[in-house]
């Protein structure tokens, strides 16, 4: 496609259940990011791939959050017994190498738990 | 995002009229500076980025003015039209690959 590609656009879990959100980014994009972003606020970010490569995880709220990238293009976040705090948007975004390429980002996932 | 803020969170503007939308930063290492439009129900699509070693940079309908004495960024919008109704961010990049990001400006563009 010509966009980063998010699925699904809604998910609704209630508290303590798994979540997977995909995303498919630009390709040929050598890097992806995730980001979250409650509701009112800028994007947070979370964590940052360089092809298969997690180099920056700083920003996943807890060890509940998990993230990957195996071959290098396909990304799946994971959240883990979801909480209630955990509801937010959930942005995927994808770059070529230089670090002050424009970010191209998803539509989203937007998580509600109940 | 801690060290990049908006002056105000929303902005009304009549349909025609430019737009000027404010950001102010704190993070001196800061070496890119990224403005993103968001409409609702999408991801933040970029608008104009502007290095650190530039004052202004004009694109289609857009200038970006950064000054560095007083560690402001902003968004002028010429004509203003309906479309450009969205959120507004700033976001700084100081060197890295991340970008924080302030909480947003809301335009509302009357007919």
């Amino acid at each position: 496609g010509a966009g980063v590609s998010q699925s699904p656009r809604y998910k609704v879990a209630k508290r303590g259940q798994d979540v997977a959100l995909r995303c498919d980014p630009i390709s040929g994009h050598v890097s992806l990011f995730w980001y979250q972003q409650a509701l009112g606020q800028g994007p947070e970010f979370l964590t940052y791939f360089q092809n298969e490569a997690q180099l920056d995880k700083s920003g996943l709220p807890s060890d509940r959050f998990f993230a990957e990238r195996p071959e290098g293009s396909v990304s799946t976040l994971k959240i883990q017994r979801t909480q209630q705090e955990d509801s937010a948007v959930y942005l995927c975004a994808s770059s070529r190498e230089d670090p002050n390429s424009p970010l191209h980002f998803g539509n989203g996932t937007r998580l509600t738990v109940t | 995002g801690e060290s990049v803020g908006l002056h105000l969170p929303t902005l009304s503007v009549q349909e025609g009229d430019n737009s000027i939308i404010n950001c102010a930063y704190s993070n001196s290492a800061s070496d890119y500076f990224i403005w993103y439009k968001q409409e609702s129900g999408k991801g933040p699509q970029f608008i104009i980025g502007i290095r650190s070693n530039m004052d202004k940079r004009q694109g289609q309908r857009v200038t970006v003015l950064l000054n560095k004495t007083v560690k402001h960024l902003s968004l002028q919008i010429a004509a203003t039209q309906p479309g450009d109704s969205a959120v507004y961010f700033c976001a700084e990049n100081s060197g890295d690959y991340k970008l924080s990001f302030g909480a947003g400006t809301t335009v509302t563009v009357r007919a």
